[in-house]
């Protein structure tokens, strides 16, 4: 399996614009995570799914985040309009069985709003 | 106010020293205690895993010790290596919990 992977690896876009980032878990793996990475704040949790289904949106910051997560090969993390304090590295992660088990990330993706 | 960044613990240690890298986590009820290793451009990368049962794993020239008393983790690396020079998380779960919470992560530096 070639792990999880995420698209683009590297997004810069101006302010407003919307971004869009993808991510195809490991296949087989009933959870998968989006995680946000900044200096500030660390490795922050923003949102995760069980079997394709959202189970707890509480760490999104904002309405102007939105994840979904259409099938199991595939989800997305969506922010419109987007804002300069979004800049950090996203990462999505996906895990066998979820708090108990390790889980999985992918390289991450980073995103620049200028 | 200002912002200020996260400043990570940071661990500078001679090549072929032994490491050790502290972490205290919050949740009593977890029993499930991970250590992750990242460096600079990656995600994240599993190392080890211990569960409450127990109180010591080891792994390829790694250790986890978990001490449920205090709420106390560590890792030790054997005969560091430049390698190994990462930031290094410990997360908790629980079992039948969704979610793993990561701590704020160690820098380790090694010195050659």
């Amino acid at each position: 399996d070639a792990g999880v992977i995420q698209s683009p690896r590297h997004e810069v876009t101006e302010m407003g614009q919307e971004v869009t980032l993808r991510c195809k878990p490991i296949s087989g793996h009933d959870y998968l995570f989006w995680y946000r990475q900044t200096m500030m704040r660390g490795l922050e949790l923003l949102i995760y799914f069980n079997n394709n289904v959202p189970i707890d949106d509480s760490g999104m910051p904002e309405d102007r985040f939105s994840a979904k997560m259409p099938n199991a090969s595939f989800s997305t993390l969506k922010i419109q309009p987007s804002e300069p304090r979004d800049s950090a590295v996203y990462f999505c992660a996906s895990s066998l069985k979820g708090g108990n088990t390790e889980a999985f990330f992918g390289q991450g993706t980073r995103l620049t709003v200028v | 106010g200002e912002n200020v960044g996260l400043h990570l613990p940071t661990l500078s240690v001679q090549e072929g020293d032994n490491s050790i890298i502290n972490c205290a986590y919050s949740n009593s009820a977890s029993d499930y205690f991970i250590w992750y290793k990242q460096e600079s451009g990656k995600g994240p990368q599993f190392i080890i895993d211990i569960r409450s049962n127990m109180d010591k794993r080891q792994g390829q020239r790694v250790t986890v010790l978990l001490n449920k008393t205090v709420k106390h983790l560590s890792l030790q690396i054997a005969a560091t290596q430049p390698g190994d020079s990462a930031v290094y998380f410990c997360a908790e779960g629980f079992t039948g919990g969704f979610k793993t919470i990561f701590g704020a992560g160690t820098r380790l530096f090694v010195k050659a």
